[in-house]
This record gives structure tokens, sequence and C-alpha cells, in this order.
């Protein structure tokens, strides 16, 4: 069964400085991987997803983040971080046999954004 | 504005009680799902439907139940089986359901016992 693990469960940083959330996946093929952002109260926001091809992937606000099968992670990035960019980012995944209702979900980590 | 509606945004429950959260979309997708968000704990699946008039188990369904008669509805009744209800629950929808679609999520519902 595919699994997603997020081992930083809070991270602060500062405005300004770099960022980085991991993201490690299990799952026996190719998966499909997703990066998503919930501000408190709200619901999810995508930012992000990797299918295949380019292993470095863009996506809204700044942010990208960079397929690596040999560590199996898929970790997000983003260079200067704003204050707004404070929240909770979730890594998903789902098998390359599967369909969008087998999302499973990591357990998230909370980013605040110092000024 | 097409998007997903919640309601109602905050919802207290009695012990003993069904308490029904609604979900209504207008963006015309096919699928729809419910997640369950528990702090520290992610989210995890309750039930999805791919198309009108039928739905299936997610990976916690025990305690809960659902329908779908209308394509831009999916309401989900919290029955009084559901011994720790209080969490906060989140309604999706994606087009056709189908592998790698982006979810469209709803504000949530936040339910607690009295």
């Amino acid at each position: 069964a595919q699994s997603v693990t997020q081992p930083d469960i809070h991270i602060t940083v500062s405005e300004g400085a770099s960022l980085e959330l991991r993201c490690n996946y299990s799952y026996g093929a190719t998966p499909y991987l997703f990066w998503y952002v919930q501000s408190p109260g709200q619901g999810l926001q995508l930012l992000l997803k990797y299918f295949s091809g380019d292993t470095l992937v863009q996506g809204i606000k700044g942010f990208e983040a960079e397929f690596k099968r040999s560590q199996s992670s898929f970790n997000l990035r983003k260079p200067s971080v704003h204050w707004s960019d404070a929240a909770e980012y979730f890594c998903a995944v789902v098998g390359n046999t599967g369909t969008a209702s087998k999302l499973t979900f990591g357990t998230g980590t909370r980013l605040q954004v110092t000024l | 504005d097409g998007g997903i509606t919640q309601s109602p945004k905050y919802l207290f429950r009695k012990e003993g009680q069904n308490v029904t959260l609604s979900c209504e979309q207008n963006l015309n997708h096919d699928a729809m799902y419910w997640y369950r968000q528990d702090p520290g704990q992610g989210l995890r699946l309750i039930y999805y439907s791919q198309i009108v008039n039928d739905f299936q188990k997610g990976d916690i369904a025990e305690g809960y139940s659902v329908s779908r008669e209308k394509k831009e509805s999916f309401p989900l009744t919290v029955t009084s089986a559901q011994k720790n209800p209080t969490a906060f629950y989140l309604c999706a929808s994606s087009p056709r359901g189908q592998l790698g679609e982006k979810l469209f999520f709803g504000s949530g519902t936040q339910l607690s016992v009295l």
C-alpha cells in the first residue's frame, strides 16, 4: 500500500529565508505526487503535482518541488518565504494504477513565518 | 463563481444524535469525496462517489452514511454509531474521479460533541 511521511510537524522560518518541506513516499512504481496548502479553517488548495517527465516541478505562489526516485522524496521548496505562506502543507500520493479516490495524504507540516 | 459550498461552518452534536453535513458543488464534477481531518493525522477518506446514485466506502466509513441523488450534492450523515465524531470535515470534488486529477475542496465543517 502507498504511504506518505512528512517528518517535520512544525517548521518556523524568517520572512525572506528559504524553505524546504520534506516528503517521503512509499510506493512500488512511479507514483503521482501532490503538494496541497491549507490556511486555518479552510479547505486545501493544490500547489503543484508530479506525474512524469521533468523531475523539477513548478507550482503556484513561487513554490517548486523535486522528485527524487532514488530517495523516494518529493520535497517542496521556496527561495524566499513571505508571511502569507504561513499555513499547513500536505504531501499526497496516488499509485499510477489507482484513481483520484485513492489519494493518500501525509500528516502535514505547519509552517510559521516570523517577521 | 464556481466552487464547493459546505454548510454549516460549525456544528454541534448531542450524544445519540445523527447530524448531516451539507456539500454542494456547481463545478459540474462527477466525483465527490468526504474527508475527515484530525490534528496530526492528515486527511482520511470517509466516502467517495464517482457518479450519481453510486458511492463507495473509503478508509474510515464506519459510523457514517452518504447519498448521491443529485450530481451537485453529496451530504454526509454522522450517525450515533460514530463514537468519536469531533473533527474537521472536508468535502472535495474532481471532474471524473480519474487518476491524477486535482481535487477542489470546500472550506470545511467543524463538528463538535456537546
